[in-house]
């Protein structure tokens, strides 16, 4: 079945540790994406990659980075500038911009 | 960026009452969406609706683009139908509502 893949599921991350988050997807999609969600609050993107080695900033990129080296791949990493990074992380990917977003089951990461 | 509205925040439904969720837009949009989350954390794409209407078993949507709104039913509601809903518009990246959290009692 095609679908997008996130994990892990759980991750704890200590103070100043950079983390990976991975997002596979097998849709022959080309546009993915990565959300933040904090509790009680919608969606925020924080980047977005609508081609292969190309992606943008969403609206809270800072301490966050990404790769699109492969187009079914879109790790996000941690890294320890994001000063607040314990929240809910959902990627998601489309066949283009225009076009309906499937999302995978999210990364919950918590600061331990 | 574009400001997406959802109301109310949060509403409690006896099982078998029917709901309207409406959300809300500051601006011309390419792509509307209305999304489910369950309690999990799984966004379940319900709709693609950028104008129109569009019906799925007991929930529909109308998207009335030129007055910058849209309309989620829910009917005949059932508990499986608790989460948040989310409504998620785009013109140049996809903006997503604060969300109605429905609660649905047996």
């Amino acid at each position: 079945d095609g679908g997008i893949t996130q994990s892990p599921k759980y991750l704890f991350r200590k103070e100043g540790q950079n983390v990976t988050l991975s997002c596979e997807q097998n849709l022959n999609h080309d546009a993915m994406y990565w959300y933040r969600q904090d509790p009680g609050q919608g969606l925020r993107l924080i980047y977005y990659s609508q081609i292969v080695n190309d992606f943008q900033k969403g609206d809270i990129a800072e301490g966050y980075s990404v790769s699109r080296e492969k187009k079914e791949s879109f790790p996000l990493t941690v890294t320890s500038a994001q000063k607040n990074p314990t929240a809910f992380y959902l990627c998601a990917s489309s066949i283009g911009t225009s076009s309906a977003g499937i999302f995978g089951q999210g990364t919950r990461l918590t600061v331990v | 960026g574009i400001q997406v509205e959802q109301s109310p925040p949060d509403l409690i439904l006896q099982e078998g009452a029917n709901s309207t969720l409406r959300c809300n837009f500051s601006d011309s949009v390419n792509n509307l969406q209305w999304f489910h989350q369950n309690p999990w954390g799984q966004l379940i794409n319900l709709f693609y609706i950028p104008s129109g209407t569009k019906q799925n078993g007991r929930l529909s949507a109308t998207t009335v683009a030129t007055e910058r709104y849209s309309l989620l039913y829910i009917s005949s509601s059932q508990t499986t139908d608790s989460g948040v809903y989310f409504c998620a518009v785009e013109r140049h990246k996809l903006s997503f509502g604060a969300g109605t959290t429905v609660t649905v009692r047996a």
